[in-house]
């Protein structure tokens, strides 16, 4: 089974607009963390936002916001106000366990493109 | 954040040679490195994990005699693919976790993209 399904192989939105990329993940240890990054055509892995299985709260980075469903295992990436720089390959990740030295585990990625 | 290099960012070669890819942390100890290859329009898939001072683990369908991973100090790890082929073409991105920075972060290279002719 699918550790991690990005569902949507890419998106549109216009400028300034709001957009949802979902994920959802698949796992049955309690601790884990979940991960956002931006890959532009440049290839870096940009971080965007991370959140903890134990956290309370929806991670929130400047106009990145992650809405965490834990029961239905869920972690979908809000990017709020898009600009033409947001246009890019956007990843969400899963790590199982505690502690930064553990792999991550790769959706298969959401192509977003924003337009003017 | 903490800042991981990789070196060349580029690199053509021809068919049967070898190629090393370094992968250093410039301001952290990173205890582990990890080694993905990307091909285009695809995801990350992890090749192996290295740890400082021990053998490599690699995941299952990599050719451990194939991708040498040397891991000999706290902020060098080095990829090295042997006779390359032309299959071999691709994205390889390191990433690195270490004991400092942030506890939930790892932190990645820009990235070499192998072109074997």
């Amino acid at each position: 089974a699918q550790k991690i399904t990005q569902t949507q192989p890419g998106m549109f939105v216009q400028e300034k607009e709001a957009v949802t990329l979902d994920c959802t993940y698949d796992t049955s240890d309690p601790s884990y963390g979940l991960f956002w990054y931006k890959q532009p055509s440049s290839g870096e892995m940009i971080f965007l936002i991370y959140q903890g299985s134990y956290d309370q709260q929806n991670a929130t980075e400047g106009r990145y916001s992650l809405n965490f469903q834990k029961a239905r295992k869920s972690a979908n990436l809000v990017i709020s106000a898009s600009q033409l720089g947001d246009s890019a390959m956007y990843f969400c990740a899963m790590r199982e366990g505690r502690g930064s030295a553990r792999q991550l585990t790769f959706g298969s990625g959401t192509q977003l493109t924003v337009l003017p | 954040g903490a800042v991981v290099s990789q070196h060349p960012s580029w690199v053509i070669c021809k068919s049967g040679t070898s190629v090393k890819i370094e992968c250093r942390s410039l301001d952290f100890q990173a205890t582990t490195m990890f080694w993905y290859r990307q091909f285009p329009k695809q995801s990350l898939m992890l090749m192996a994990t290295s740890n400082e001072g021990s053998k490599a683990t690699y995941e299952q369908g990599v050719e451990k005699d194939k991708f040498l991973i040397n891991h000999a100090s706290l902020t060098l790890s080095t990829l090295t693919v042997t006779s390359a082929h032309p299959e071999d073409s691709s994205f390889y991105i390191c990433s690195a976790a270490g004991t400092s920075g942030s506890y939930n972060e790892q932190f990645f290279g820009p990235g070499t993209r192998l072109t074997v002719l």
